[in-house]
C-alpha cells in the first residue's frame, strides 16, 4: 500500500510552545485529512483538506494542503497539556477509492 | 448526532476461533470502512461498504470478510483467528452524497488472540 511517511515520530514540548509536523508521499493525493487519537480511542478528525495549496484552521490548529499534493503540514500554536496524543495524517489518492492511507503517527507530550 | 458505535469494545479470543464485530454508522451515513491499528503496521484500510455492497477491499486474508445490513449498520469477521490478528479494529462512516472524504470513526475494539 501507499506509504505516508510523517515526521517527526514524537515530540516533547513545553506547554505554550507551538508545535509542527508534516506528511509526505511519493504519490499524489486529492484529499489530506489530520486526526487526533487519545489512548483507547478511534481517531477524530481535525481537519480536512481538498485543494492544493489549501490552507485552513481550526482554533489553535492549522493545516495546509501542499501545492505539489505529495505533503502536507499541521502546526498547533499556543500548546495546551489537552494536546497530549498521536497525531495521524491520512490521504486519499486522487484517482483511487474511498480507503485513506494513514501516516505512522506522530506522538505529541506537553509538558506543563 | 450520534457519533460511530461499536461493539463489543474489549474482546479476548484463542488462536482458531472466530469473531464477530459490530459498526453502527453516523445516523445518514451510508458508507462504513473498517480499518485495522497494530503497532507494527499502523492503520491499515481492510474493506468498505456502500449501499450493502463490498464497495473497495485492502490488502487482507480472505478470513477478513464484512457485510453491511439495510440500515448501514456492518459487521466484520475474521474466522481462524491467529496471534497476529490482535489489533484495535475501527469502523468509520462517510457521508453520502458527497465527494468530500471525511471519515468519522469509532472508538475501536480491541480484539486480543492468545
Amino acid at each position: 500500500g501507499q506509504q505516508l511517511n510523517q515526521s517527526p515520530q514524537s515530540m516533547f514540548i513545553q506547554e505554550g510552545e507551538d508545535v509542527s509536523m508534516n506528511c509526505t508521499s511519493s504519490s499524489i493525493f486529492n484529499t489530506w485529512l489530520w486526526y487526533k487519537q487519545d489512548p483507547g480511542e478511534g481517531p477524530v478528525l481535525l481537519i480536512a483538506l481538498y485543494k492544493a495549496g489549501e490552507l485552513t484552521s481550526n482554533g489553535r490548529l492549522t493545516a495546509q494542503f501542499g501545492i505539489t499534493r505529495k505533503d502536507s503540514f499541521l502546526n498547533i500554536s499556543a500548546s495546551i497539556p489537552s494536546d497530549v496524543g498521536i497525531y495521524f495524517c491520512a490521504g486519499q489518492l486522487i484517482s483511487g477509492a474511498n480507503n485513506l492511507f494513514f501516516g505512522t503517527g506522530t506522538r505529541l507530550t506537553v509538558i506543563p | 448526532k450520534a457519533g460511530v458505535t461499536q461493539t463489543p469494545r474489549y474482546l479476548i479470543k484463542t488462536r482458531g476461533q472466530q469473531v464477530t464485530l459490530s459498526c453502527s454508522p453516523i445516523s445518514g451515513h451510508r458508507s462504513v470502512s473498517w480499518y485495522q491499528q497494530t503497532p507494527g503496521q499502523g492503520l491499515q484500510f481492510l474493506f468498505e461498504y456502500f449501499s450493502e455492497t463490498q464497495r473497495n477491499k485492502g490488502n487482507f486474508p480472505g478470513r477478513f470478510s464484512g457485510r453491511q445490513f439495510s440500515n448501514s449498520r456492518s459487521e466484520m469477521n475474521v474466522s481462524t483467528l491467529e496471534l497476529g490478528d490482535s489489533a484495535l479494529y475501527l469502523c468509520a462512516s462517510k457521508p453520502s452524497g458527497t465527494e468530500y472524504n471525511e471519515q468519522f470513526f469509532g472508538p475501536g475494539t480491541r480484539l486480543t488472540v492468545l
